[in-house]
């Protein structure tokens, strides 16, 4: 199994630009999530859904936008990329049930807006 | 909302001495989960706990959640340089789908 699948890895924006990150997963997993990792802050939650068509802002939404049209993608699209959003990306998924599920990352997408 | 906080937020140990990380959180949890990210990796699942002074072991591994559920600590006995990496603690209020990372320990080993 692929598990979760994030592209691109890597990613060097300028600032203003746009970009998609694209996530994948092939678990039939029903919550997906998106995740920004910077030192000393820990994982904050950008987005997150908790099925098809179905989308909710988390701790620092602002500056991203996110959809989901099918259960297996979840892509991230910043609309005008700023240096503030120089991160590591992990995007990440679980079974429907909150009370049982852990969470299964990607590799993560590193994000460089200059 | 909801805040987890970790200490320490570093932590150097020599090889075979034991290592503790804390986790407070501003609210009382349903559960809490620990993952380990290694150096350059993605955070990996490796428990759950979800009763009221519940203990939990994986081999050298010790894992409690609080009486009032609003904290948690990790405890890593005789630590190998197999354990480096950095340990964060994730809850999630009742009724709410949103896991909540703390701030995580960074562990490194000194041979």
């Amino acid at each position: 199994n692929a598990g979760v699948t994030q592209t691109p890895k890597f990613q060097v924006l300028k600032t203003g630009q746009s970009m998609t990150l694209q996530c994948a997963q092939d678990m039939n997993h029903e919550y997906m999530s998106w995740y920004r990792q910077d030192p000393g802050m820990g994982l904050r939650l950008i987005h997150y859904s908790v099925g098809a068509g179905i989308t909710d802002q988390g701790e620092v939404p602002n500056g991203y936008n996110v959809s989901r049209s099918t259960t297996e993608d979840f892509p991230l699209r910043l609309l005008s990329a700023a240096p503030s959003q120089t991160s590591v990306y992990f995007c990440a998924s679980r079974t429907g049930q909150a009370h049982t599920g852990e969470l299964f990352f990607g590799e993560g997408s590193r994000l460089t807006v200059l | 909302g909801q805040q987890v906080m970790q200490i320490p937020q570093y932590q150097h140990v020599q090889e075979g001495e034991d290592f503790t990380t804390y986790c407070n959180s501003s609210t009382t949890l349903s559960n809490i989960q620990w993952y380990k990210q290694r150096p350059g990796g993605h955070p990996v699942f490796l428990i759950q706990l979800v009763k009221s002074g519940e203990v939990k072991k994986q081999k050298r591994l010790t894992f409690q959640f609080g009486e009032a559920k609003k904290n948690s600590s990790l405890h890593i006995t005789a630590t190998q340089t197999t354990d480096v990496g950095t340990y964060f603690c994730a809850g999630r209020s009742f009724g709410n789908e949103k896991l909540t990372f703390g701030t995580g320990t960074r562990l490194t080993i000194i041979p």
